[in-house]
């Protein structure tokens, strides 16, 4: 079993639609969660990051944890063409540096 | 906020010989830097963390005689590829840590042909 899995997409929604993307890990030490969204040949860029259960808000993206179920989910509102991403999860255990990446979903937002 | 200047962009290069790519931090000093190769569908894989002064400590599978990282300073860390084969063709991501957490170069897309 991955330590980190990733729903892999592709996923195509409409412009205004909103988008769940989701993540699943397997040990219980992980205590970091973070959100990437990388552009096309480009370097991943810092969406949000949470060390907690629950939900953490910045403008039109949510990003839950649910330590429990060992789940985490980014939500997109009001989604919009320049969102076209790949969205990446990443984890990272407490007292390490050592990021765990999903696989990345691709997500299209269609004008 | 933080940012990683990675250079060059982009490269192709011959087989069999080597390629540097750099990564700076700008207005901020790294201890520590990441360096991450990612295949075409596929995650980040680490490979290798930098550590200012001090050797690289390599992720398992990784040959640390073919990647050779110097951080010889608190705001630039280089890989080289030595002895490039086509199958070492990928994209190259340095990340380093800043007060914030971590920022990530943009990359390199290395070919070789």
């Amino acid at each position: 079993q991955k330590e980190v899995e990733q729903d892999p997409g592709p996923l195509s929604v409409p412009e205004g639609a909103i988008v769940s993307l989701n993540c699943t890990y397997s040990n219980s030490a992980f205590q970091y969660f973070m959100w990437y969204r990388q552009y096309s040949r480009k370097g991943p860029e810092l969406l949000m990051y949470t060390y907690s259960s629950g939900n953490k808000e910045d403008g039109r993206f949510t990003a839950q944890v649910d330590k429990s179920s060992k789940y985490i989910s980014l939500f997109i509102r009001d989604s919009q063409p320049s969102d076209s991403a790949t969205y990446l999860c990443a984890i990272v255990t407490s007292g390490t540096y050592k990021y765990i990446f999903g696989t990345g979903t691709r997500l299209k937002v269609l004008a | 906020g933080a940012v990683v200047s990675q250079h060059p962009s982009r490269v192709i290069c011959k087989s069999g010989t080597s390629v540097k790519i750099e990564c700076r931090s700008l207005d901020f000093q790294a201890t520590t830097m990441f360096w991450y190769r990612q295949f075409p569908k596929q995650s980040l894989m680490l490979m290798a963390t930098s550590n200012e002064g001090s050797k690289a400590t390599y992720e398992q599978g990784v040959e640390k005689d073919k990647f050779l990282i110097n951080h010889a300073s608190l705001t630039l860390s280089t890989l080289t590829v030595t002895s490039a084969h086509p199958e070492d063709s990928s994209f190259y991501i340095c990340s380093a840590r800043d007060s914030a957490g971590y920022t990530f170069g943009s990359g390199t897309r290395l070919t070789v042909v």
